[in-house]
């Protein structure tokens, strides 16, 4: 069945520091792509998204490309910031099954000042 | 503006009672879904409805049941609570058409005791 693998964390980082979440997925054809976020006490909320091959979704300084060819949709940003803090989701929605999200793990990112 | 809500925002209960969680939206979409979110598990899918009167099973269904009598609300049912649903349950609701990115309530922390 469809599923999406991440990396492990929580990931620590000092502030301004590079970030990248790898995200890698199995599913048949092309399925959309998707990073939520979670602040402390808070759902979720989208992030950015990728609906086919090669587009790069893009929002707050983050960025994440679908890449066909390595089934994979990591999440970068430049320079984090402390408020940046949160759990990192990746997720599909497989293109023959309606609105129904296939989440990953989680990944905690902590970043310090 | 429009939004989904849930109630209560916590809830303890005991083994073997009867338990509803409340979800509200005013997006005015057909889509709707409950996850259950575990550490080490991410989200899961618990129930899901594609419109008034359809109601369909996820992931992990069983002890869970759902109604849809409208389109703003879907109420999320444990018939005899048990320890293992202790969690953090969040309701999402989507566009009716096309893989239409989600949009997450805050969530309801139940303890089960």
């Amino acid at each position: 069945g469809d599923s999406v693998t991440q990396m492990e964390g929580p990931v620590t980082l000092s502030e301004e520091a590079f970030l990248t979440i790898n995200c890698t997925y199995t599913a048949t054809g092309y399925p959309s792509l998707f990073w939520y976020v979670q602040y402390p006490g808070e759902g979720l909320q989208l992030l950015l998204k990728a609906t086919k091959a090669d587009d790069k979704g893009s929002n707050k300084g983050f960025e994440a490309t679908y890449r066909k060819e390595t089934t994979s949709f990591h999440l970068e940003k430049g320079s984090v910031q402390v408020s940046d803090s949160a759990v990192y989701f990746c997720a599909l929605i497989p293109n023959n099954a309606g609105n129904m999200l296939t989440f990953g793990g989680g990944t905690r990112l902590m970043v310090k000042p | 503006d429009a939004e989904i809500t849930q109630s209560p925002r916590h809830k303890i209960t005991e083994t073997g009672r009867q338990v509803t969680l409340a979800c509200h939206q005013t997006w005015n979409h057909n889509n709707m879904f409950w996850y259950r979110q575990d550490l080490g598990h991410g989200l899961r899918l618990i129930h899901y409805s594609y419109g008034v009167h359809d109601t369909n099973k996820g992931e992990v269904s069983d002890g869970y049941s759902v109604s849809r009598s409208n389109t703003e609300d879907l109420p999320l049912t444990l018939e005899s609570a048990a320890s293992s649903q202790t969690s953090v349950y969040f309701c999402a609701s989507s566009e009716s058409a096309g893989r239409y990115e989600q949009y997450f309530g805050p969530g309801t922390r139940l303890t089960v005791t």
